[in-house]
């Protein structure tokens, strides 16, 4: 079956650096997102990995392991506004998206 | 990035009636475009896949005579909550699926916070 995982909660300090992991079982594989989503909003765009190796985008950045089947968001000198879910999701063989379940991020002061 | 506007933002109808939910992709034209629900801390889950000129494809529990599907053009699709209850109250998502090379990159309308008394 197809499967993603991620942590439920993480929380961390103003300033800091976080990192949400992600792993994904899905059959075939055409790439893994990343998606910012404040309560009572929809998802916006982060990042899109297809080859192995570290993406860097500002103060985020977003790292895939394709024979590790794994994935990570890196969140840079953390502000308060980065408190939101962070969904990966992969993109199978058929080009659908596979969704995790989401990692509520807490930002404490 | 595509935009793609969803309407109404927000709806609070009474139990029984029905509900209209608009998905427009404003700079581009989305032959498929998808239907999510997501109810609170939980992730998005995918209603149906809408494709342009044909009937939509329900995912497995969603019922197809409760939410009704169309996509009449390039640009639209609707979502209508047929006799709706409270236990439908929940977000609605539309989704509208770039295809440029390599990138599927969705893009989402604001969503649709809907509840039902």
């Amino acid at each position: 079956g197809q499967n993603i995982d991620q942590p439920t909660e993480m929380t961390a300090t103003e300033g800091a650096i976080v990192q949400i992991n992600c792993t994904y079982q899905t059959s075939g594989f055409n790439g893994l997102f990343w998606y910012q989503q404040h309560a009572g909003e929809a998802p916006t765009f982060l990042s899109y990995n297809v080859l192995d190796g570290l993406e860097e985008k500002g103060r985020f950045s977003s790292f895939l392991s394709r024979s590790k089947g794994y994935s990570y968001l890196l969140l840079k000198e953390l502000q308060m506004k980065d408190s939101a879910s962070y969904l990966c999701a992969s993109v199978d063989s058929n080009y659908q998206l596979i969704w995790g379940a989401g990692t509520k991020l807490i930002i404490k002061p | 990035g595509a935009v793609v506007s969803q309407h109404p933002s927000w709806v609070i109808c009474k139990s029984g009636t029905s509900v209209k939910i608009e998905c427009r992709s404003l700079d581009f034209q989305a032959t498929t475009m998808f239907w999510y629900r997501q109810f609170p801390k939980q992730s998005l889950m995918l209603m149906a896949t809408s494709n342009e000129g044909s009937k939509a494809t329900y995912e497995q529990g969603v019922e197809k005579d409760k939410f009704l599907i169309n996509h009449a053009s390039l640009t639209l699709s609707t979502l209508t909550v047929t006799s709706a209850h409270p236990e439908d109250s929940s977000f609605y998502i539309c989704s509208a699926r770039s295809f440029t090379g390599m990138s599927t990159e969705a893009f989402f309308g604001q969503g649709t916070r809907l509840t039902v008394v």
